[in-house]
């Protein structure tokens, strides 16, 4: 099973609004991702979860909170978000963050910021 | 950094048809996925390769590594083909994927 699972798919909000981002994996991996992938792009890295502990962080804006509750969760928290975030968020996963690992996406959320 | 540069940028084939798409890198890899992403978003795993030949079904790759690039071909295209292909590739001394600028696919019935 190479699954990543990601709700909600679609989520609408206004600039004021709070919410979250929820992504599973029961693959045992250890090392989780969130990128961010605007239209007509490829994906951009947001954040790097090595067990449990953030890893990297690619200067994203405080607004973005990431959260790793547990090795198969992975939590994304919005707030004061701006129109321009727009954009379809997927998480990944892996078996450890090393070089030779190979990443399993989810489906992605598509966010509406407005 | 590392540059990845896929080509062509777009490619609309008859179903059918046959198309090899292609990977340059600018520097030596240890990781190279080709992932194709459907019109609903999904990016789906169809190789890691970074080197050598894999087949599965009517899609393969070759990665030669020692020349920097990669190619993915399709054969017998179907619709469910369409969407964008894209090639990612890690070096030992980063700390992330980077991926190309993909490659556009339309399959036309």
């Amino acid at each position: 099973d190479t699954e990543v699972t990601q709700t909600p798919k679609h989520l609408v909000m206004g600039m004021t609004n709070k919410k979250s981002l929820k992504c599973e994996q029961h693959m045992g991996h250890r090392a989780m991702y969130w990128y961010k992938q605007k239209a007509k792009k490829p994906p951009e890295l947001m954040f790097v979860y090595s067990y449990e502990k953030l890893s990297i962080n690619e200067s994203v804006p405080s607004r973005f909170s990431p959260e790793c509750p547990n090795s198969s969760l992975l939590n994304l928290h919005l707030h004061a978000l701006q129109p321009e975030d727009s954009a379809l968020y997927l998480c990944a996963s892996s078996l450890r963050d090393s070089v030779t690992d190979t990443q399993y996406f989810g489906p992605g959320t598509r966010l509406t910021v407005l | 950094g590392i540059q990845v540069e896929q080509s062509p940028p777009d490619l609309i084939l008859q179903e059918g048809a046959n198309s090899t798409l292609r990977c340059n890198f600018s520097d030596s890899v240890n990781n190279l996925q080709w992932f194709h992403q459907n019109p609903w978003g999904q990016l789906i795993n169809l190789f890691y390769i970074p080197s050598g030949t894999k087949q599965n079904g009517r899609l393969s790759a070759t990665t030669v590594a020692t020349e920097r690039y990669s190619l993915l071909y399709i054969s017998s295209s179907q619709t469910t083909d369409s969407g964008v292909y894209f090639c990612a590739v890690r070096m030992d001394s980063s700390y992330k994927l980077i991926f190309g600028s993909g490659t556009r696919l339309l399959v036309r019935p």
